[in-house]
């Protein structure tokens, strides 16, 4: 089946710091989406990008479809930004969609 | 604010207990969802909703018992339930297939 891989695993910034946060997949996928898990165990979904560039204020995505892999970039971090980033794709088009195993993020004042 | 929303948050049973997870949405969504997530693992899909209708159901045991009354609703009913079914448990929804997903707060659930 799919693999989907996340990179890197652990992240520890400064406030103010940005990264990038990376997520390659095995195979063509429907779609692709970016979660935020915070510590309290809320996931927002940040992004639904099959293909593309996405921004929403200090968060932005790009996934490049045809090389398999999506980036998410977080700019001027903030300790609200911690948490556990998980990449999902829609492979078969059935409502199961297939997780990377998460990038955690901690952002220290 | 989530517009999933789930009760309770907060759930402590015993092995012999009956409990019910409770999932809510208003978002007209067709599909609902019933995840649960271990320690530092993602979330594992357990059942599928589709228009109301059982869709998926990822070799759950029987001692988890999901049902959509209807289509803005989705229960999770609890019994026998052992230590290890101690998890975060999640409900998600979205618009049928291929659809950005929503998902509620969690309910947090140990098992004593």
């Amino acid at each position: 089946g799919i693999q989907v891989e996340q990179s890197p695993p652990d992240l520890i910034l400064q406030e103010g710091a940005n990264s990038t946060l990376r997520c390659n997949f095995s195979d063509s996928v429907n779609n692709l989406q970016w979660f935020h898990q915070n510590p309290w165990g809320q996931l927002i979904n940040l992004f639904y990008i099959p293909s593309g560039t996405k921004q929403n204020g200090r968060l932005s995505a790009t996934t490049v479809a045809t090389e398999r892999y999506s980036l998410l970039y977080i700019s001027s971090s903030q300790t609200t930004d911690s948490g556990v980033y998980f990449c999902a794709v829609d492979y078969y088009s059935n409502y199961q969609l297939i997780w990377g195993a998460g990038t955690k993020l901690i952002i220290k004042p | 604010d989530t517009e999933v929303t789930q009760t309770p948050k907060h759930l402590v049973m015993g092995m012999t207990n009956k409990k019910s997870l409770k999932c809510e949405q208003h978002m007209g969504h067709r599909a609902m969802y019933w995840y649960k997530q271990k320690a530092k693992k993602p979330p594992e899909l357990m059942f599928v909703y589709s228009y109301e209708k059982l869709s998926i159901n990822e070799s759950v045991p029987s001692r988890f018992s999901p049902e959509c009354p209807n289509s803005s609703l989705l229960n999770l009913h609890l019994h026998a339930l052992q230590p290890e079914d101690s998890a975060l448990y999640l409900c998600a929804s979205s618009h049928p297939v291929g659809n950005t997903i929503y998902f509620g707060e969690g309910s947090w659930l140990t098992v004593v």
